[in-house]
């Protein structure tokens, strides 16, 4: 009964590819968040959806394209991975005008 | 902007010893304040979180009051454990800016036994 769930959990890949990484949670949430966390731990925020609609788009290069198909899912795509990018990638869900988010288990992204 | 800074690590610390990790914040508005851990190799869990000033968050046997007057939220725990080891990270979110999370660096809290 995942709340919050990621795929792949590690994703080990070559510079220059395109790959993506899936979000989705059940708990009827209609707030979405990526986050990255970068080899020093330091986590900062990369886009938030509000009911499938962009609202918040930090300054990420262009390579990052988030998509959302419905309320409940929140897709990251990568093109032209760079070594860069390597690190963890959060997503995570809120309801409304409450103020907690509820995490995913995280993505480790290796770009080699 | 807002902003939240936090003591740095590593803090190393014998079992049962009382730990404090400092955070302080700046922001605009009245914030809602947050600790998270992560313990090794995994995620973000909430540990615990206030809302408004003077509100105490507890879980687990440990606490952090909001304090406006010194735009602070210092985590506590009387005693710690060696399975307290993990990386908190303070943070906190307001309406003003979709409530995303604005970070602190983390502090990485070693307990030795």
């Amino acid at each position: 009964d995942t709340a919050v769930s990621q795929t792949p959990k590690y994703l080990v890949t070559q510079m220059g590819n395109d790959k993506s990484i899936k979000c989705e949670q059940n708990l009827g949430h209609d707030t979405m968040y990526w986050y990255k966390q970068d080899s020093k731990k330091f986590l900062k925020i990369m886009f938030s959806y509000n009911n499938k609609e962009l609202i918040i788009n930090e300054t990420v290069p262009n390579r990052f394209s988030p998509k959302s198909p419905d309320k409940a899912h929140l897709n990251l795509h990568i093109n032209s991975l760079e070594l860069g990018d390597s690190a963890v990638y959060f997503c995570a869900s809120r309801q409304g005008s409450t103020d907690t988010q509820y995490f995913g288990p995280g993505t480790r992204l290796t770009v080699l | 902007g807002n902003s939240v800074t936090q003591m740095e690590g590593p803090v190393t610390l014998s079992e049962e010893a009382f730990l404090t990790i400092n955070c302080t914040y700046t922001a605009t508005g009245y914030p809602s304040l947050f600790w998270y851990v992560q313990y090794p190799g995994e995620g973000l869990q909430l540990l615990l979180k206030a809302t408004k000033a003077d509100d105490k968050g507890s879980n687990k046997g440990f606490e952090a009051t909001y304090r406006k007057e010194t735009t602070s939220f210092h985590l506590e725990k009387g005693s710690v454990q060696v399975s307290d080891s993990a990386v908190y990270f303070c943070a906190l979110s307001s309406s003003d800016s979709n409530y995303q999370l604005i970070w602190g660096a983390g502090t990485k809290l070693i307990i030795k036994p």
